[in-house]
């Protein structure tokens, strides 16, 4: 059973365009973090969102955790070739400790 | 730079062989993961070591065999393994239990592993 499903599963646009990154689930999380992996190379922390409704900014980046805790999105605003990458959405679970539930990630490329 | 260190980068070996992935972590966290990351999986969490005590084994098989020296070191050992274990091995640490539900993990840069 995937517990987090993210959305869509592989995304190619041009330079300058939005998008979109969706991370859905129907289990509640205490908090969700959000990670950038480029190949050869481990995933590196965006953001975590710990409180339902939360928006948080990072620059370009705007992430953003549901009212019920359920769901999140990452929004990127004129993207660049340099936000290339996977993008994995990771829920925490209070009964869980540190225990992270990642999703199936995002592939974005984005071309010049 | 993540404070987290794995070797070797790159690993290739036969289903006879026994070979050792090392990961270090220089963040004085207490909490140390092993990954399974495939190609369209979502990563697969194998074990979970808490102050050097194991806290979570993910039905992995046997064989693979981790090991805890110490708070700042994570082996994963291997011997006969499948081609289907072929995969990016990622090691991760993080404070531990205290940090709570958003204790963040701090990811190595994995090995690449192949299974011939």
């Amino acid at each position: 059973t995937q517990l987090l499903e993210q959305s869509p599963q592989f995304l190619s646009i041009q330079e300058g365009e939005n998008l979109t990154v969706y991370c859905n689930s129907s289990s509640v999380f205490s908090s969700l973090q959000w990670y950038r992996q480029e190949p050869g190379e481990g995933p590196v922390l965006l953001v975590t969102v710990v409180t339902g409704g939360e928006v948080k900014k990072l620059k370009r980046l705007t992430f953003q955790f549901g009212d019920a805790r359920k769901d999140s999105s990452l929004h990127i605003t004129a993207a660049q070739p340099g936000d290339t990458g996977l993008y994995l959405c990771a829920g925490a679970r209070e009964t869980s400790g540190s225990r992270l539930t990642f999703g199936e990630g995002t592939q974005l490329t984005v071309n010049p | 730079e993540t404070g987290v260190t794995q070797t070797p980068r790159h690993l290739v070996m036969g289903m006879t062989n026994k070979k050792s992935l090392k990961c270090e972590q220089h963040l004085g966290h207490n909490a140390m993961y092993w990954y399974k990351q495939s190609a369209k999986k979502p990563l697969e969490l194998m074990f979970v070591y808490n102050f050097k005590e194991q806290t979570e084994n993910n039905s992995v098989p046997s064989r693979f065999s981790p090991e805890c020296p110490n708070s700042s070191h994570l082996f994963l050992h291997l011997h006969t393994l499948q081609p289907e274990d072929s995969a990016l091995y990622l090691c991760a640490s993080s404070h531990g239990i205290i940090g709570g539900p958003t204790d963040t993990q701090y990811f190595g840069p994995g090995t690449r592993l192949t299974v011939l």
